[in-house]
Parts: structure tokens; sequence; C-alpha cells
């Protein structure tokens, strides 16, 4: 296991669709992250889990958007009805409490919404 | 609210030239991470610092976090094309809280 996972690397998709991202993180890492990052700007906490528990969510995720880590490996990020709003790159990272929870990402997910 | 302010936030240098990114902020940070990030990939971390006053060196890059914990500045010597790309610093609040900075964007020209 070199890295953070994550899929689909790009998905465009219509407004009003819903669309789902899939990470993986590095094996072992008990915590999870999603961050959302747009042009220009540094990446934004979304929520973060530790093991299979949420334990904090921003304001910035509406209830249009839901986050899950059913297992405590895999986590999935869930947009219903996207809006044009919502297009930018999704950032999947996981850290290990152990190593200074230093946090490692994954290569991003893009979102347009058209 | 942005917690922590990078500047400058764009830079285009020579090939060769050194250049100094600072990373600054009022709160008190347990840590701090620096990254680097290309276009259409997700940030690389390039270095921890955890100590105040405490200084890093990765090759040609030194990185220092304030006394207070509140600020980093990261030097570049000799800047090479391929260190192009967006530079992030990232504060963490607590044991888990991350919070990145508004980016300092890098071009070195050839």
């Amino acid at each position: 296991d070199t890295g953070v996972s994550q899929n689909p690397r790009h998905k465009i998709t219509k407004r009003g669709q819903n669309v789902t991202f899939r990470c993986d993180p590095i094996s072992e890492h008990n915590r999870l992250y999603w961050y959302r990052q747009t042009l220009g700007q540094g990446p934004e906490f979304l929520t973060y889990f530790q093991n299979e528990a949420q334990l904090e969510k921003s304001r910035l995720l509406s209830d249009r958007f839901s986050a899950e880590r059913p297992k405590g490996s895999f986590s999935t990020l869930e947009i219903q009805r996207t809006e044009q709003g919502d297009s930018a790159m999704y950032l999947c990272a996981s850290s290990l409490v152990v190593q200074g929870n230093t946090i490692y990402f994954g290569e991003g997910s893009w979102l347009t919404v058209v | 609210t942005q917690l922590l302010e990078q500047s400058p936030q764009f830079l285009s240098i020579q090939e060769g030239e050194n250049l100094t990114v600072y990373c600054n902020s009022s709160s008190v940070f347990s840590s701090l991470q620096w990254y680097r990030q290309e276009p259409g990939e997700g940030p690389v971390l390039l270095v921890t610092v955890v100590t105040g006053g405490e200084v890093k060196k990765l090759k040609r890059l030194t990185f220092q976090f304030g006394d207070a914990r509140k600020d980093s500045s990261l030097h570049i010597t000799a800047a090479q094309p391929g260190d192009t790309g967006l530079y992030l610093c990232a504060g963490v609040r607590g044991t888990y809280k991350y919070i990145f900075g508004t980016g300092t964007r890098l071009k070195v020209l050839a």
C-alpha cells in the first residue's frame, strides 16, 4: 500500500444528479478526513472520522452531503442534487495518531457540475 | 475566517534565486506542516514542525517554526524549475483539526 487512493479522479455530472466519491486510506490509518479545494484556495475541512465514527462535520457540509466510513476502512462522500457551486476538488487524507498525526493526502477527485 | 495567512500569494523568480514564503496566524498550533501541490494533484507533505523555534532542512528547503508556534517560514535556496508549485502551510489545532493557509503559488523560470 503506497498511499491514499481516491476514485474516480474526475467526474463530470449534470446539475441535480448525485455523485459518490470513494477513498481508500493508508492501511491501518485510523483517522480519515475529507477536504474540499477550489481553484486558488487552500483545502477546506469538511469532515473527520476516527475509525468508523464521524466526529466532526464542517458547516460547509450541507444536508446534501453525506460521508460514511462503515467498517473503519474506506470512506465514501456522496453529494445529492449537485449544484454548480459544488464544482471543486475533493481531497481525502488519512493519518495514524501514533505517527504524530501527520496527514497524507490522496490525489483528489475533481468534480465538475455542468 | 482565514486563520492562516500566507505571503506572498504569487511569486515568479528566475532559476538560482532565493526566496522565502511566510505563514502567519494569531492562533497557536500544536504542529505545522508544509505541503507542495502540483496542478490536478493532492498536496504532498514536505515537513512537519512541532517545537517552537524548530528549524528543519530538506536539501535546499529550510523550514522554521516560530518561537510562539503561531507562524512559520519556508526558505528555498537556489530555486530550480522543479520547485514550481503551490506551497501550502497547515496548522493543527487540538489533536486532529488541520487548518490550511491560502497558499503561495511559485513559478521558477529557467
